[in-house]
């Protein structure tokens, strides 16, 4: 079975750009969740997504936005882009959406604002 | 909120020694208690998992029971390998949400 996987893996962007990150979760998992990673805020829950709707949403501003697709599949989006969004993007899926299920992580994207 | 607390790293290793990363969690209910491992430019990795009091999750040779009383849940192993050098991630999900709360992290180094 394949695992998350993530496009792309690597991304450069200039500060006021905006960029779109994707996310093919494992087949029959309905939801997806987002972390960013930084070496100075550690792991951080950005939002999640189950059967299209967003259900929970992580302490991060309205640049930050996201949806899924009816094939479960997911974007995330960030707009005006600022030095601090300069980490590395998880996105994780998970069958039930519940607290109990495990997730399982894809390999990230790296995103570098320069 | 919910919170997790892990030891501060870098922790260094001979192989074969004992390996203790402790982990303790501020939650309202019962929250569901994981571990995951990040290798080098990867992504995150469930080592084990648990999601009720007194519960041990197992894999690979690491152990971690849920300690309500303590609010702990300590990541052990018997005999590290060079090949556990990595991040180890204690982490929760509070009752009937899918949000990950996570520790800082713990990078673990062993040398043969």
């Amino acid at each position: 079975k394949a695992g998350v996987t993530q496009t792309p893996r690597y991304l450069i962007k200039t500060r006021g750009q905006q960029v779109t990150l994707s996310c093919s979760p494992i087949s029959g998992h309905r939801s997806v969740s987002w972390y960013q990673q930084t070496p100075g805020q550690g792991l951080q829950f950005l939002f999640e997504y189950f059967s299209e709707t967003q259900r929970n949403k992580g302490n991060f501003p309205g640049r930050f936005s996201g949806r899924q697709f009816s094939n479960s599949r997911s974007e995330m989006n960030v707009s005006t882009l600022e030095l601090g969004d300069s980490a590395l993007y998880l996105c994780a899926s998970s069958r039930t959406g519940q607290g109990i299920d495990e997730q399982y992580f894809g390999p990230g994207t790296r995103l570098t604002v320069t | 909120g919910n919170s997790v607390t892990q030891m501060e790293g870098p922790v260094t290793l001979s192989e074969e020694a004992f390996l203790t990363i402790n982990c303790t969690y501020t939650a309202t209910g019962y929250p569901s208690l994981f571990w995951y491992v990040q290798y080098p430019g990867e992504g995150l990795q469930l080592l084990l998992k648990a999601t009720k009091a007194d519960d041990k999750g197992s894999n690979k040779g690491f152990e971690a029971t849920y300690r309500k009383e303590t609010t702990s849940f300590h990541l052990e192993k018997g005999s590290v390998q060079v090949s556990d050098s990595a991040v180890y991630f204690c982490a929760l999900t509070g009752q009937g949400a899918q949000k990950l709360v996570f520790g800082q992290g713990t990078r673990l180094t062993i040398n043969p």
